[in-house]
């Protein structure tokens, strides 16, 4: 079956320190793969997507590119803000309606 | 674009009753609903999936006679929590797809925060 496996948290990091949460996958065919966010006490917001192989996902600042020879979907953000503090969540969707199977999710921390 | 909003944001309810949880999609058609728990530091479970006009598909491991789903109609899902009890308090998030380009796209709601005395 579909897995997803997020480096573990929590990250802590400084204003303005460059970010990477690692993304691994597991999947038949060809997944679309996506990372969401969620603030405290929120749903999940969409914050980049990849369909398919070498595409780069991009939003705010973050950046995350599908590696289909490594299966990975790292994501990756230059210098980070104190307003990034969330969870993030690394998710593919395989093809029986659009289900999504989600990693553990990792909780960033971001320090003035 | 692409909004979905759950209605009551949070609610407290007494243990034996039943409490319903509104999903809807504002700006586009849902064809697919998903609805998911989350506990505390942790990440979402998948409970169920409906379809419009169709019954709802269970994931292992969920009763589908205590959590019922309803998706009546392209824009509003329903997940009714029947004679709930503490260990139903949890954070419940619905989640959208539409049809078309961007359908591999699901869009969560803000999520229910449901507690159970």
């Amino acid at each position: 079956g579909n897995s997803v496996t997020q480096m573990e948290g929590p990250v802590t990091l400084s204003e303005e320190a460059f970010l990477t949460i690692n993304c691994t996958y597991t999947a038949t065919g060809y997944p679309s793969l996506f990372w969401y966010v969620q603030y405290p006490g929120e749903g999940l917001q969409l914050l980049l997507k990849a369909t398919k192989a070498d595409d780069k996902g991009s939003n705010k600042g973050f950046e995350a590119t599908y590696r289909k020879e490594t299966t990975s979907f790292h994501l990756e953000k230059g210098s980070v803000q104190v307003s990034d503090s969330a969870v993030y969540f690394c998710a593919l969707s395989g093809t029986s309606y659009g289900k999504l199977t989600f990693g553990q999710g990792t909780i960033l921390t971001v320090h003035p | 674009g692409a909004v979905v909003s759950q209605h009551p944001s949070r609610v407290i309810c007494k243990s034996g009753t039943s409490v319903k949880i509104e999903c809807r999609s504002l700006d586009f058609q849902a064809t697919t609903m998903f609805w998911y728990r989350q506990f505390p530091k942790k990440s979402l479970m998948l409970m169920a999936t409906s379809n419009e006009g169709s019954k709802a598909t269970y994931e292992q491991g969920v009763e589908k006679d205590k959590f019922l789903i309803n998706h009546a109609s392209l824009t509003l899902s329903t997940l009714t929590v029947t004679s709930a009890h503490p260990e139903d308090s949890s954070f419940y998030i619905c989640s959208a797809r539409g049809r078309g380009k961007g359908a591999d796209t699901q869009y969560f709601g803000p999520g229910t925060r449901l507690t159970v005395l």
